[in-house]
């Protein structure tokens, strides 16, 4: 099992630009997660998907938009990128049930916008 | 929304010292999770806890699941090097359906000094 992975592993581009992060899990879970980190900020959620076909806003969406691919698969694109955009982006997955939740997490996408 | 206050920010212990870091909430969690992250990885989770007042050990890590619900604490006893890194908490309320968010503590940063 590989988990939860991301790629790519560290990207730069410039004001304007587009790209997708791509996240895959072999865990079979129905909840995957986009989260960004920031110095001092902790985690925050930036998009979820709680099961295969849905995508909900978390708590920092502007910016970015989301596909749930599959079951496997949840993506993360940025159309139009800006330096507050620099960041290092998880993806995260959990079974989601029973109110027993656990998010595994990828290794990270580190972005840089310049 | 939800805000988890993690404390200390920062430590910088000796090896073989205890530590001991806790979150606090001014809202009712039903879960909370203490991950670790390693410098340029993902965070890994340490402990779960589902139940106020439990208690729950990994090795040198113990946790505990407050009686109120509202807070949570991390003890690492006999600290070695290899404990150095950011530690999070974060309490999960169920938010209904089949997906559970979580809300993320800033963090503590360990670091331990040989």
């Amino acid at each position: 099992n590989a988990g939860v992975t991301q790629t790519p592993k560290f990207q730069v581009l410039k004001t304007g630009q587009s790209m997708t992060l791509q996240c895959a899990q072999d865990m079979n879970h129905n909840s995957m997660y986009w989260y960004r980190q920031d110095p001092g900020m902790g985690l925050r959620l930036i998009y979820y998907s709680a099961s295969e076909g849905t995508t909900d806003k978390g708590e920092v969406p502007n910016g970015y938009n989301v596909s749930r691919l599959n079951k496997r698969e949840f993506s993360l694109r940025l159309e139009s990128a800006a330096p507050s955009q620099t960041s290092v982006y998880f993806c995260a997955s959990s079974e989601g049930w029973g109110g027993r939740e656990t998010q595994y997490f990828g290794p990270g996408t580190r972005l840089l916008v310049l | 929304g939800q805000q988890l206050n993690q404390s200390p920010q920062s430590m910088f212990i000796q090896e073989g010292e205890d530590v001991s870091m806790n979150c606090t909430s001014s809202s009712i969690f039903n879960t909370w999770l203490w991950y670790k992250q390693d410098p340029g990885e993902g965070p890994v989770l340490l402990i779960a806890l589902y139940k106020a007042g439990e208690l729950t050990s990994n090795g040198r890590l113990t946790a505990q699941f407050g009686i109120t619900r509202k807070d949570s604490f991390l003890n690492i006893s006999a600290s070695i090097p290899s404990d150095v890194g950011i530690y999070f908490c974060a309490g999960q309320r169920n938010s209904g359906g089949s997906n559970y968010k979580l809300t993320f503590g800033k963090g503590t940063l360990l670091t331990v000094n040989p």
